[in-house]
């Protein structure tokens, strides 16, 4: 979904480095989510933030800190990255209100991180 | 905290196969209920969704779900599924508004 986007698409990293990870969105949504995806475990939630001043932490949050720089803005860091943290991530929304669309999460095209 | 099982990790059908992907969640109170494909190499896209009213949900591209409340499921169906078919899908839930959790996703592959 274009409204989502996600940078970089791909990256290659040394344990150790500190890495970020960027999500921007355009639908005007104020809830934005962390997912970390992995082969036979689904997603999993790291982050997520209902407005700008409601951060939450979610199942997999150890070794992971977020930003919400704006509405439209939700940066996901490693602090120190580690080999396990090899994972596609994706950003996500979603909005809180009334209509057909109330609730659904909208994905962005995630960024596959590889930690050496 | 809420539990989302798919019963197939893996499933292989022929081209024109029915296909029924199993989804049970874990509470009781007040959920919606998604599924969403990814298909290779792409983000995951929503197929169809329950809120409310009938339980039987049509979403794109042929898919339907039915929400049997008293058996905490929300099975994916296809009456005949196409190659194109062949992607990973996701069960989620979402209780009270608030978070959303995910199953650990099922592989289709449709065979030619």
């Amino acid at each position: 979904d274009a409204d989502v986007t996600q940078t970089p698409r791909n990256r290659i990293t040394k344990t150790g480095k500190r890495i970020m990870l960027e999500c921007s969105q355009t639908k005007g949504h104020d809830r934005m989510y962390w997912y970390r995806q992995d082969p036979g475990l689904g997603l999993r939630l790291i982050y997520y933030s209902f407005d700008v001043k409601d951060i939450n932490k979610g199942e997999i949050s150890d070794g992971y800190s977020v930003s919400r720089q704006a509405q439209a803005k939700f940066s996901l860091s490693l602090e120190s990255a580690i080999p396990n943290q090899t994972a596609l991530y994706f950003c996500a929304t979603s909005s809180f209100g009334t209509g057909g669309s109330y609730n659904e999460q909208f994905f962005g095209p995630g960024t596959r991180l590889t930690v050496l | 905290a809420q539990s989302v099982s798919q019963h197939n990790h893996h499933v292989i059908l022929s081209e024109a196969a029915s296909l029924e992907l199993g989804c049970n969640y874990s509470y009781g109170g007040t959920v919606n209920l998604f599924w969403y494909v990814q298909y290779p190499g792409q983000h995951l896209q929503l197929l169809l969704k329950y809120f409310s009213g009938d339980p039987l949900v049509k979403g794109i591209k042929g898919f339907e779900a039915e929400f049997i409340k008293s058996k905490f499921s929300f099975n994916l169906r296809k009456p005949s599924v196409q190659w194109s078919d062949t992607a990973e899908y996701f069960c989620a839930v979402n209780e009270n508004f608030n978070k959303f959790y995910f199953g650990s996703g099922t592989k289709l592959n449709v065979k030619p």
